[in-house]
């Protein structure tokens, strides 16, 4: 049973298209959720938290769905810089701890 | 803005060598943690580490595998007797003080381990 799961994609959208992902995860007692970006044999880097409320930093919408355990990431307007692998991450265990990985969806915008 | 740092960048090895992977994490954090991500492969959680002891460690983490904290700076991790398997890139992470609930991990630049 995979505990936080992605579509692999890739997902290939031209520049100026709005693009979504899911990702679900296993654990109801799960408390914290990110979405981390990764670029080619990089380091994630975080590129938002998700709260219940949902929320939104300029092109990036994240959403929550605790009762069916799902996480949301919307790009508006998507950028050839977008291209990255996009990391659904989840604290599992409600802890300090170890976070669990998705992953990740790989996402190409095409010019 | 502060990063984690993290030397070798890139470590080859032959297979039942002793490796040394360092980090420095961010100044104020207070918490680390250690994770590696196989080619192809989605990251994965080895360890982390508090009050100068570790507070979990996965499967992945057996009697091979140590962490040290020699100092106020470094955070290291040591593979006792590599094998092939443990190729993979390690990333060192840490965490601030607010709650570590929701308090993201910031990680270094990696460490590629390839063992021969």
């Amino acid at each position: 049973r995979k505990e936080v799961e992605q579509d692999p994609g890739p997902f290939n959208v031209p520049e100026g298209a709005t693009v979504a992902f899911n990702c679900t995860y296993s654990n109801s007692a799960s408390q914290s959720f990110f979405w981390y970006r990764q670029d080619c044999r990089k380091e994630p880097k975080l590129l938002m938290s998700v709260y219940s409320s949902g929320n939104e930093d300029g092109r990036f919408t994240a959403q929550l769905n605790r009762a069916s355990q799902y996480i949301s990431l919307l790009i508006r307007d998507s950028k050839l810089s977008d291209s990255a692998t996009y990391l659904c991450v989840v604290n599992m265990k409600g802890g300090a701890d170890g976070l669990t990985f998705g992953k990740g969806t790989h996402l190409i915008i095409q010019p | 803005e502060p990063e984690v740092t993290q030397t070798p960048s890139h470590q080859v090895t032959q297979m039942g060598q002793e490796v040394i992977l360092r980090c420095v994490p961010i100044s104020n954090h207070l918490y680390f943690y250690w994770y590696r991500q196989i080619l192809g492969q989605k990251v994965e959680f080895l360890v982390s580490f508090y009050n100068n002891e570790i507070s979990e460690k996965s499967e992945i983490f057996d009697d091979q595998f140590s962490v040290e904290r020699p100092d106020g700076s470094n955070f290291t991790l040591k593979i006792r007797s590599t094998k092939l398997e443990d190729s993979a890139m390690y990333f060192c992470a840490s965490r601030d003080r607010r709650s570590s609930y929701n308090s993201p991990l910031h990680f270094g630049n990696g460490t590629r381990l390839t063992v021969t």
